[in-house]
C-alpha cells in the first residue's frame, strides 16, 4: 500500500526541547517537502529536498533542521530556537520533474507546546 | 512575488445548492495550478491539476477551470460529504517544485 507516513500524529514539546517529526514514503519519489499549516493561513514551506543528501531552505526555515540520508525518509527537527512551534506539520513528496508535478501529502503531525 | 488568494474564506450551502470557489493568482511562468481537498485534522488530498488557460477538469460534482489570472472550482448539487476545506496552489517557473498555497475556502454543506 503506497503512501506517505507521518509519525507521531500528536506531539508535545517542552520548552527548550528539540523534537523530531518522522516522514517516510514508499512511492519511490525523488523530492520531499515539509510544510507548516497555521489556522487561517496557507501552507508555508519549511524545507525541501530534491535528491538524497541534498536539501534547501524554504520560506520559514529558521528554528528547523532536516536530513535526507535515504530516499524514503525526510525527518524534520523542531529546535528550541523555534519560539512558536505550535502548528500542524505536513510532509509531501513528488516524483521527478516532468511527471505532472503533483505533490502528495501525509496525514500530518500536530505539535503543541506544554 | 508569487501569490495566491482564495475567496470566499468560508461558504455555507444547502444540499443541492450549486456554487463556485475562486482562486486568484499571480505567478511568473505558471507550471501548474493545483486543487486539494482537506478534511479536519488530515492531510490535503489531491483533486486536480490545470496547466494552461482554458483547461477544464471534472470529478464527480466538482469541475475546475483556469484562466490567465484565476481558477474556479465549481460544485454542482453538493452533498454534505463535500464539506471540507479546499486549497488552491500554484507552481511557478523555478525548478524547486515549490507550491504557493492560498489560505483555503472552508465549505459547509447542510442537509
Amino acid at each position: 500500500d503506497g503512501g506517505i507516513t507521518q509519525s507521531p500524529k500528536y506531539l508535545f514539546r517542552k520548552e527548550g526541547q528539540n523534537v523530531t517529526l518522522s516522514c517516510e514514503q514508499n512511492l519511490n519519489h525523488d523530492a520531499m517537502y515539509w510544510y507548516r499549516q497555521d489556522p487561517g493561513q496557507g501552507l508555508r514551506l519549511i524545507y525541501y529536498s530534491q535528491i538524497v543528501n541534498d536539501f534547501q531552505k524554504g520560506d520559514i526555515a529558521e528554528g528547523y533542521s532536516v536530513s535526507r540520508e535515504k530516499k524514503e525518509s525526510f525527518p524534520l527537527t523542531v529546535t528550541s530556537a523555534q519560539k512558536n512551534p505550535t502548528a500542524f506539520y505536513l510532509c509531501a513528496s513528488m516524483a521527478g520533474q516532468g511527471t505532472g508535478d503533483i505533490q502528495y501529502f501525509g496525514a500530518g503531525t500536530r505539535l503543541s507546546v506544554l | 512575488e508569487d501569490q495566491v488568494t482564495q475567496s470566499p474564506e468560508a461558504l455555507r450551502l444547502q444540499e443541492g445548492e450549486s456554487s463556485s470557489l475562486n482562486c486568484s493568482y499571480t505567478v511568473s511562468g505558471l507550471r501548474g495550478l493545483f486543487w486539494y481537498r482537506q478534511d479536519p485534522g488530515k492531510g490535503p488530498e489531491f483533486l486536480f491539476t490545470l496547466y494552461s488557460a482554458g483547461e477544464e477538469k471534472e470529478k464527480e460534482r466538482l469541475k475546475a477551470t483556469l484562466t490567465k489570472k484565476e481558477s474556479f472550482l465549481h460544485i454542482t448539487a453538493p452533498k454534505p460529504e463535500d464539506s471540507a476545506t479546499y486549497l488552491c496552489a500554484v507552481r511557478g517557473s523555478s525548478n524547486t517544485g515549490k507550491l504557493i498555497f492560498g489560505q483555503g475556502t472552508t465549505l459547509q454543506v447542510k442537509p
